[in-house]
């Protein structure tokens, strides 16, 4: 798996966009970016995944450079629940990589919103 | 309820006794992952298991750790002799299936073992 590097903390406004950064810049060809989170106590919740397009769904839009070094999960109006961890995974998914399918967590961004 | 259920939610072991960590797929889940969470940390990948068949316990830190799956669905983390250094939350996955690409993992909320 690709190594990502995210900011350890943030903080956003309650109402506003909260935009998470994630930098994987030796991601292969074939690897996806995949976010997840983790509130406090509870076990990690999957956000959104990529490849090279830009994606959105009911949770999060994911938005990946041309290139396919960085990439930023966009929470459009974040509210208190979203105060988490989120984690940023850069790896391959398991239908070609012969169903090693692990996820490698790092440290994460500590998202707190603020009210 | 739909999700990955795991028990107990908390545990207190004396260090050297057993200990069994216990968790219920989502139902028709092929694929089950443990994971274990220091404090502070992110989860690091412990054993994988498609059905019944552990594909991969590279992850298992010692021999004293074991995982079974024996009907495919239910699966059990066994830690024997358990030290200080197992302190930690262990989290359990699943996923639909290998055949289907891009299948995100649902995870439990883990249970949160504490050795004393």
């Amino acid at each position: 798996d690709a190594k990502t590097t995210q900011p350890t903390s943030m903080d956003c406004a309650e109402g506003r966009a909260a935009n998470l950064p994630c930098n994987h810049s030796t991601i292969s060809g074939n690897e996806y970016v995949y976010w997840y989170r983790q509130i406090h106590s509870q076990g990690p919740q999957y956000i959104i995944h990529g490849l090279k397009n830009n994606e959105t769904n009911e949770m999060a839009s994911l938005i990946i450079t041309e290139d396919r070094k960085s990439s930023t999960l966009i929470l459009p109006h974040a509210t208190l629940r979203d105060t988490a961890v989120y984690y940023c995974i850069a790896t391959i998914p398991y239908i070609s990589n012969f169903g090693n399918e692990k996820l490698t967590f790092g440290t994460g961004t500590r998202l707190t919103i603020i009210p | 309820g739909a999700g990955v259920s795991q028990s107990p939610r908390y545990k207190v072991a004396k260090r050297g006794q057993d200990v069994a960590l216990r968790c219920d797929p989502i139902s028709g889940h092929v694929s089950l992952f443990w994971y274990q969470q220091a404090l502070g940390q992110g989860p690091e990948f412990l054993t994988y298991f498609q059905n019944e068949a552990q594909l991969d316990k590279s992850g298992l830190p010692s021999d004293r750790f074991f995982a079974e799956r024996p009907e495919g669905s239910v699966s059990t983390l066994k830690i024997q002799r358990t030290q200080q250094e197992d302190s930690a939350v262990y989290l359990c996955a699943s996923s639909l299936d290998r055949v289907r690409t891009n299948q995100p993992q649902h995870f439990g909320d883990g249970t949160r073992l504490s050795i004393l």
